[in-house]
């Protein structure tokens, strides 16, 4: 069974500029969550979709967005980026059906902003 | 306050020898589950193990075992018999609510432990 795939794995992005990052999930799981991981530092949650839809939202600007389509695959997107979005994001998926709602995690895409 | 705090950055272990990674947890709601996720230096976070607030027994999968002490709010990872291939940055989170729309994790800030040949 394949995993959480993500693309592309670098992303080099001067200030300004409009970065897309793209997610597909575990066959069969419905929900997708981004993460975002700076140099040195722990996983801070973005944002979570489920079933097509934003269900949470972490603290981040609102130029930070996404959407999932209905093959349940999803997009990041950063707008008007800024030096410190430079970070390894992650993206997960689970089934919320399972019974630790367990997040597999995706070798995640690597944003450089010059 | 910290709601997920793990107060080793870093952490080196002589091979084959036992090893407890510390995490304490922070929470007002009574159903939680805490969860320990290994990344190595390729950057991919891999599920270890998890605990739900409510499951009476500690939970173990293989080398794998999580100290599971509710009262004193702490989640410590116990990895046996450590293994050149354990050198990692591990992390533990917390889910907060068993209920739909509580399905973000809190991370910590990680250990970075290092197995010594």
């Amino acid at each position: 069974e394949a995993g959480v795939t993500q693309s592309p794995t670098h992303l080099i992005k001067t200030r300004g500029q409009q970065a897309t990052l793209r997610c597909s999930p575990i066959s069969g799981h419905t929900s997708v969550y981004w993460y975002q991981q700076a140099l040195g530092l722990g996983l801070q949650f973005l944002l979570w979709y489920d079933e097509g839809e934003e269900r949470n939202r972490g603290n981040f600007p609102p130029r930070f967005s996404g959407r999932q389509f209905p093959n349940y695959s999803s997009e990041l997107n950063v707008n008007a980026l800024e030096l410190e979005d430079s970070a390894l994001y992650l993206c997960a998926s689970s089934n919320l059906g399972s019974e630790d709602n367990e997040q597999f995690f995706g070798p995640g895409t690597r944003l450089t902003v010059l | 306050a910290q709601k997920i705090t793990q107060t080793q950055p870093g952490m080196f272990v002589q091979e084959k020898e036992a090893v407890t990674l510390d995490c304490t947890y922070d929470t007002s709601d009574p159903s939680y589950g805490l969860f320990w996720y290994k990344q190595p230096s390729s950057g991919e976070m891999i599920f270890l193990i998890y605990q739900g607030s409510y499951d009476q027994q500690n939970a173990t999968e293989g080398r794998y075992s999580l100290n599971f002490q509710k009262a004193r709010k702490s989640a410590n990872l116990v990895i046996s018999a450590s293994q050149l291939g354990d050198s990692a940055m591990y992390f533990c989170a917390m889910r907060e609510g068993l209920g739909f729309g509580n399905e973000k994790l809190t991370f910590g800030t990680g250990t970075r432990l290092t197995i010594i040949p």
